[in-house]
């Protein structure tokens, strides 16, 4: 149980276009969803909380505008990289927690590349 | 705030030998919750354990054991035996009651030799 899963893995786009991720728990109901970011041989970098049925909480220094969450069910969120720049290049991981005491799902990520 | 610190950055061992990683953590809740985690190159992230800070049982678990000590805030990780598969990236993490919110360390590349 508790799986999670990410789309798409890996993804090109253009410099200026949008890239939407999807993030879904497949076999359980999260009320709340997180989304991360990892530079190559870094750590993961929470980037925002996303709260299903209001707005996502973002993590000082990052961009709201830039990148927009949707958590319109307890099942989906959604991360939309809008205007790329080869600068947003990065792995971004979702997870997500059906309660505590289950601890964290993370999705299988998605490696996006500016070009 | 909570924080992670894993001072090792990169540790190399030859397979068969028994590998030890550090994590040491701070925060001023007194109900909180520590993880590991281990990061293939395919990049996703494997659940090892989670603990709560009511709990300082020590686990095993096959190769892989626990020592969580509350009294030094550390919560350190040992791979037994090691083998070439355990090559990864490690992670330490902690999240508190009062907080969602998952902290991670910096990680600890384990490189294993044949």
């Amino acid at each position: 149980g508790a799986v999670v899963s990410q789309h798409p893995s890996w993804v090109i786009c253009k410099s200026g276009t949008s890239v939407k991720i999807e993030c879904r728990s497949l076999d359980f109901q999260a009320t709340t969803m997180f989304w991360y970011r990892q530079f190559p041989k870094q750590s993961l970098m929470l980037m925002a909380t996303s709260n299903e049925g209001s707005k996502a909480t973002y993590e000082q220094g990052v961009e709201k505008d830039k990148f927009l969450i949707n958590h319109a069910s307890l099942t989906l969120s959604t991360l939309t990289v809008t205007s790329a720049h080869p600068e947003d290049s990065s792995f971004y991981i979702c997870s997500a927690s059906r309660d505590r005491g289950h601890g964290y799902t993370f999705g299988s990520g998605t490696r996006l590349t500016v070009v | 705030a909570q924080k992670v610190t894993q001072a090792q950055t990169e540790i190399s061992v030859v397979e068969k030998e028994d590998v030890t990683l550090d994590c040491v953590y701070e925060t001023r809740d007194t109900t909180y919750y520590l993880f590991w985690y281990k990061q293939p190159p395919s990049g996703e992230l494997v659940f090892l354990i989670r603990r709560n800070s009511f709990d300082e049982q020590n686990e095993i678990s096959g190769r892989y054991s626990w020592n969580f000590q509350k009294s030094t805030s550390s919560f350190n990780f040992t791979i037994t035996a090691s083998q070439v598969v355990d090559s990864a990236v490690y992670f330490c993490a902690l999240s508190v009651l009062n907080d969602y919110k998952l902290s991670f360390g910096a990680g600890t590349t384990v490189t294993v030799r044949a």
